[in-house]
């Protein structure tokens, strides 16, 4: 049972470049998600999505963009990397977010832009 | 617009003492609220969470939580702490009424000493 999968756990970027994050969950939920884990912040909702064709911002969304063409994936793109992006990302996706759901979560990606 | 406030940073408690972490929240309808445990480079892993009814939760690992409507408070404890407790730990909280975010707090380091 993979649950939320995200790649890569690691990755140094130089300012400017460009990547995706990928994550993909196999338990067909509805709800997906993306944070981003600071010191001292906590989660910050980056973006989010309902269902497949739907996204929508959360709290810190510029410089990122997501799509969703499948129920399983929801890639999140970095179009010019910053040093203000290093940080730590997470995938999360739930059934949907009726009945206070469970959001489950990947393990993390860990990205360093210099 | 929905907050969640974790007062402290870290708590420190003695293995065999209770401990409590505590949460307060913000929502304009009626509550969902979770907590969750993050242990070093890993992933969120859910503990706990309260719906309705019982005020009192009980959830993973023998945490509980106890959620007061009247203080707008969810603080999780634990009548005997474990060294193995020693994590992060976050308050989360989904606005009842049918949004689609969920809020982080900023986290509280539990360092359980033997």
């Amino acid at each position: 049972n993979a649950g939320v999968t995200q790649t890569p756990k690691f990755q140094v970027l130089k300012t400017g470049q460009s990547m995706t994050l990928q994550c993909a969950q196999d338990m067909n939920h509805e709800y997906m998600s993306w944070y981003r884990q600071d010191p001292g912040m906590g989660l910050r909702l980056i973006h989010y999505s309902v269902g497949a064709g739907i996204t929508d911002q959360g709290e810190v969304p510029n410089g990122y963009n997501v799509s969703r063409s499948t129920t399983e994936d929801f890639p999140l793109r970095l179009l010019s990397a910053a040093p203000s992006q290093t940080s730590v990302y997470f995938c999360a996706s739930s059934y949907d977010l009726t009945e206070g759901n469970t959001i489950y979560f990947g393990e993390g990606s860990w990205l360093t832009v210099v | 617009a929905q907050s969640v406030a974790q007062p402290e940073d870290q708590v420190n408690v003695a293995e065999g003492n209770p401990l409590t972490v505590k949460c307060t929240y913000s929502v304009s309808g009626n509550p969902y609220l979770f907590w969750y445990v993050q242990y070093p480079n890993r992933g969120l892993q859910f503990l706990l969470k309260y719906i309705t009814g019982d005020n009192l939760v009980k959830g993973s690992y023998g945490f509980e939580a106890e959620f007061n409507k009247s203080q707008t408070s969810f603080h999780l404890k634990k009548p005997s702490a474990l060294v193995s407790d020693s994590a992060l730990y976050f308050c989360a909280v989904r606005d009842g009424t049918g949004g689609f975010k969920t809020i982080f707090g900023a986290g509280t380091r539990l360092f359980v000493k033997a």
